[in-house]
């Protein structure tokens, strides 16, 4: 079945040092999707990536989709004490159902 | 704008007790979801729903029944619970197949001793 890897799986940072995590899926992928969960919250929709090496910024964030469309990085510039949670990518199977990664938890460090 | 409303927020389950999760939604969605989140494994998809009528096993689905009579509701039962069962269970709806972004309820924490 269809596996889509996050690295890494724990991160801790400073305050203003930047981040970055990576998905990458066994699969070709039709899009990647990205959510941010805040400690004892729920997960809530970030991004969707569609085309091969899409680039999309919001902010800090940028988001990147791979040429080969099986993986995928989200990177945040100079991180806040805000941006603390634990960010997914998912990704649709054959049948159009979403499979989320296993998640990289953020700490940052004030 | 409720959205995604799930109940209750916490439970504690005794191993063999049977329950129902329930998740409503107020969006429209033709599809809804069950995921359970356990430390270190992520997401992983129970039971999923395409519309009324029509459901369809994940990842995990062993232990779990749904059903989808309306395009509102999308119950999550378990039949006979166990502690392997204790975990985070979040539903989610979506407008497309998972082509589009998903809305999650709050969660619900279950517990069983």
């Amino acid at each position: 079945g269809q596996q889509v890897m996050q690295i890494p799986q724990y991160q801790h940072v400073q305050e203003g040092e930047d981040f970055t995590t990576y998905c990458n899926s066994s699969t070709t992928l039709s899009n990647i999707q990205w959510y941010k969960q805040r400690p004892g919250g729920h997960p809530v929709f970030l991004i969707q990536l569609v085309k091969s090496g899409e680039v999309k910024k919001q902010k800090r964030l940028t988001f990147q989709f791979g040429e080969a469309k099986k993986n995928s990085s989200l990177h945040i510039t100079a991180t806040q004490t805000t941006d603390v949670g634990t960010y997914f990518c998912a990704g649709p199977n054959t049948g159009n159902q979403f499979y989320f990664g296993t998640g990289t938890s953020l700490t940052v460090i004030p | 704008n409720a959205g995604v409303t799930q109940t209750p927020k916490f439970q504690v389950l005794k191993t063999g007790q049977s329950m129902t999760l329930q998740c409503a939604q107020d969006m429209n969605h033709e599809y809804m979801s069950w995921y359970r989140q356990d430390p270190g494994m992520g997401l992983r998809l129970i039971h999923y729903s395409v519309g009324a009528g029509i459901t369809d096993q994940g990842e995990v689905p062993n232990g779990y029944n749904v059903s989808r009579s309306t395009t509102e509701d999308f119950p999550l039962r378990l039949l006979s619970a166990a502690p392997s069962q204790t975990s985070v269970y979040f539903c989610a709806s979506s407008y497309g197949r998972g082509s589009t972004e998903a809305f999650f309820g709050q969660g619900t924490r279950l517990t069983v001793v």
